[in-house]
């Protein structure tokens, strides 16, 4: 089925460990991003890309690295974890091109991260 | 920047009852594009409705309707015949026409329906 697929759906790190959520999708979106959700606080922004080779900052960052080097994929990268960067993830895609622009996003399934 | 703002963290609605969820934004621009999300407790997140601001029709889909009021600057979604499976966290979001064309959320509404 087509959509963003976003794997790992459940992780629990210690502190200080690396590691990478996938994020993939086959509808040909040119946007993609990175969301954290958090009690109280709604989702917020951790970093973006308009295609591939470009990626910028959100609203919140810090200890967090993407790349895109094709249209369908966007790793997250926690470098070293933290017990703040416990969270739920979610990836999202849509079309970026004008008159595209109002069909949304399309999420993954979500990543529930525990740091320990 | 632009903000957008719930201001009820919780509401409850009987079954088979209608009932409005509020939302407020901020913007400078005239061209833009408001959602509303409904998250279940499968996490998943479902686009509920869309309204592009230049439409002054306010978007109807089937139980869901908005009351889009642009020079208020309010978009609020009004569920009709409430079911049990609207239980669910419902977000509001607005989406720049810019190039960079991020999607800002408020902090969601948790919805229960009562049986």
């Amino acid at each position: 089925n087509a959509g963003v697929t976003q794997t790992p759906k459940f992780q629990v790190l210690k502190t200080g460990q690396s590691m990478t959520l996938q994020c993939a999708q086959d509808m040909n979106h040119e946007y993609m991003s990175w969301y954290r959700q958090d009690p109280g606080m709604g989702l917020r922004l951790i970093h973006y890309s308009v295609g591939a080779g470009i990626t910028d900052q959100g609203e919140v960052p810090n200890g967090y690295n993407v790349s895109r080097s094709t249209t369908e994929d966007f790793p997250l990268r926690l470098l070293s974890a933290a017990p703040s960067q416990t969270s739920v993830y979610f990836c999202a895609s849509s079309y970026l091109r004008t008159g595209n622009r109002g069909y949304g996003y399309t999420f993954g399934s979500g990543t529930r991260l525990t740091v320990v | 920047a632009q903000t957008v703002t719930q201001s009820q963290p919780e509401m409850s609605v009987q079954e088979a009852e209608t009932v409005t969820l509020s939302c407020t934004y901020d913007t400078s621009e005239s061209d833009y594009y408001l959602f509303w999300y409904k998250q279940p407790p499968s996490r998943q997140m479902i686009l509920v409705i869309r309204q592009e601001a230049y439409k002054q029709q306010n978007a109807t889909e089937n139980r869901f309707s908005v009351n889009f009021q642009k020079a208020a600057k309010s978009f609020s979604l009004k569920i009709s015949d409430s079911q049990l499976g609207d239980a669910a966290m419902y977000f509001c979001a607005y989406r720049s026409p810019g190039a960079n064309s991020k999607l800002t959320f408020g902090k969601g509404i948790t919805l229960s329906v009562r049986p």
